[in-house]
């Protein structure tokens, strides 16, 4: 069945990156869109970012513009989630998920979801 | 990119139905028929409950419903149930390849 596999937790010190990836199986890879979004303790969704597979084409939400970037390796099936500069709140659960279809509407669904991957920000 | 504004907390009895509402701006949920709906039990993974407003995914029990009036998107849950105790997400395409999720709804079951 369809499944995305997130790496494990991360900690970070203010002012690191992280990378996270999202190793996906059980259907064509670069069929499917894949978005990023994230969840810090206690808080709501908050969409990251889109990447296409197929062509590598990425956008980002306005707030992480230049922090942010979303990369893909069709060879291994996976995409990955870099954060730069990092700070105490970007400490949260982030999760990967796909495009519940690869074509029309089902482009604007998320399913399924990675397990997410705490990344945690502390000195 | 605002959030989408939906009511921080509601309740209902057993049985009971509630609405839970999702206000954008012709940028997102007015501008297009992609609002879906995310159930999310504490330290779970979200689930799809609802998609393109009005659409249930297999499996998902009748008791879910979704609509559209202009600005704002909602979800009706009918015949509560203590299951149905959890954080509710909407999210709504936003152009562009960009997409906005609501603050999030803590539904309680009385």
């Amino acid at each position: 069945q369809v499944q995305l596999a997130q790496s494990g937790a991360e900690m970070k010190k203010p002012g690191a990156s992280v990378t996270v990836s999202c190793r996906a199986s059980g259907y064509t890879f670069n069929a499917y869109y894949l978005y990023w979004v994230r969840q810090a303790p206690g808080q709501g969704l908050e969409w990251l970012g889109w990447i296409d597979p197929n062509s590598g084409r990425t956008t980002y939400a306005q707030k992480f513009k230049g922090r942010l970037t979303l990369t893909r390796d069709t060879s291994v099936s996976s995409t990955y989630m870099a954060l730069t500069s990092l700070k105490s709140d970007d400490t949260a659960i982030y999760y990967c998920a796909r495009a519940r279809l690869n074509y029309g509407s089902g482009y604007h669904t998320f399913v399924p979801w990675g397990q997410g991957t705490l990344v945690t920000v502390s000195s | 990119q605002s959030a989408l504004t939906q009511p921080r907390s509601m309740s209902g009895s057993p049985g009971q139905s509630v609405t839970i509402s999702c206000t954008g701006t012709s940028n997102d949920v007015a501008g297009y028929d992609y609002v879906s709906w995310y159930q999310q039990h504490p330290g779970k993974v979200p689930k799809l409950i609802i998609y393109d407003v009005s659409q249930r995914p297999s499996g998902v029990p009748d008791r879910f419903s979704g609509a559209k009036s202009g600005f704002t998107a909602s979800l009706t849950i009918s015949g509560l149930q203590a299951e149905d105790e959890a954080d509710y997400y909407c999210c709504s395409f936003a152009g562009s390849h960009t997409w906005v999720f609501g603050g999030g709804t803590k539904l309680t079951v009385l």
